[in-house]
């Protein structure tokens, strides 16, 4: 199985700072990546997939960048709606793998 | 607008069984893989199944192979997850997703909890 490596566990940040959370694929995934924000108490919310691509109605100050086994999800101007837990996963291989996720608060 | 509504879950012994439901509105159901995931108390998400648009094909990881099993009705826009043989580690919310495009999920359920305990 291909094992994703995410980082950090947990970060604090202030409003209107740029955050930037990271995966590591045990192999080349090939962008085959997607990342999910998760709020407290609500159900997973997809944000970018094919490692690049935003989601319909997903705000622009998230994108998503990477290839090969490293990926990347930076969110501009941080909000006050974006604390939340956020999440990668692959799907490059049919056994479809998480991050164990990275919990965003603000400082 | 797409919705997927899980029903089915609740507390279960050790050793027994659950059926879990996914009912969907709001796309043409046939045309797409659908997902089950799940998320423990205080955990991460664990991909548990998924379902090719026909039911012909089924995909698990092995911490489930051989005691849960995906099944789809595209007919009452429905998607099944039978859980055999219970485990407390099987103890999560359980969400169904629906497939973006190969392999994400880009609509998810608000879940539905399942506690295996004696």
């Amino acid at each position: 199985d291909i094992q994703m490596t995410q980082s950090p566990a947990s970060l604090s940040a202030s409003l209107g700072e740029t955050v930037t959370i990271e995966c590591r694929a045990s192999e080349d995934i090939y962008n085959g990546l997607a990342w999910y924000q998760q709020k407290p108490g609500k159900s997973p919310q997809l944000l970018i997939y094919n490692a690049n691509s935003l989601h319909t109605g997903v705000p622009s100050r998230f994108s998503g960048s990477g290839s090969g086994t490293q990926y990347s999800l930076k969110i501009n101007s941080l909000q006050s709606e974006d604390v939340a837990s956020y999440f990668c996963q692959q799907y490059y291989d049919y056994l479809y793998t998480f991050g164990a996720g990275t919990k965003l608060e603000l400082k | 607008e797409v919705q997927l509504v899980e029903t089915g879950g609740g507390l279960v012994q050790p050793g027994r069984s659950l059926k879990l439901s996914c009912v969907a509105s709001g796309f043409t159901f046939s045309s797409y893989w659908m997902y089950w995931i799940r998320q423990a108390p205080g955990k991460g998400l664990e991909w548990v199944s998924s379902i090719n648009t026909d039911g012909g094909s089924t995909y698990y990881p092995d911490s489930v192979k051989g005691r849960f099993t995906i099944s789809r009705d595209n007919a009452e826009n429905t998607v099944y997850l039978q859980m055999n043989s219970l485990r407390s580690e099987d103890t999560a919310t359980y969400y169904c997703a629906k497939d973006g495009d190969y392999g994400y999920g880009d609509y998810w359920g608000q879940g539905v909890m399942v506690t295996v305990s004696s």
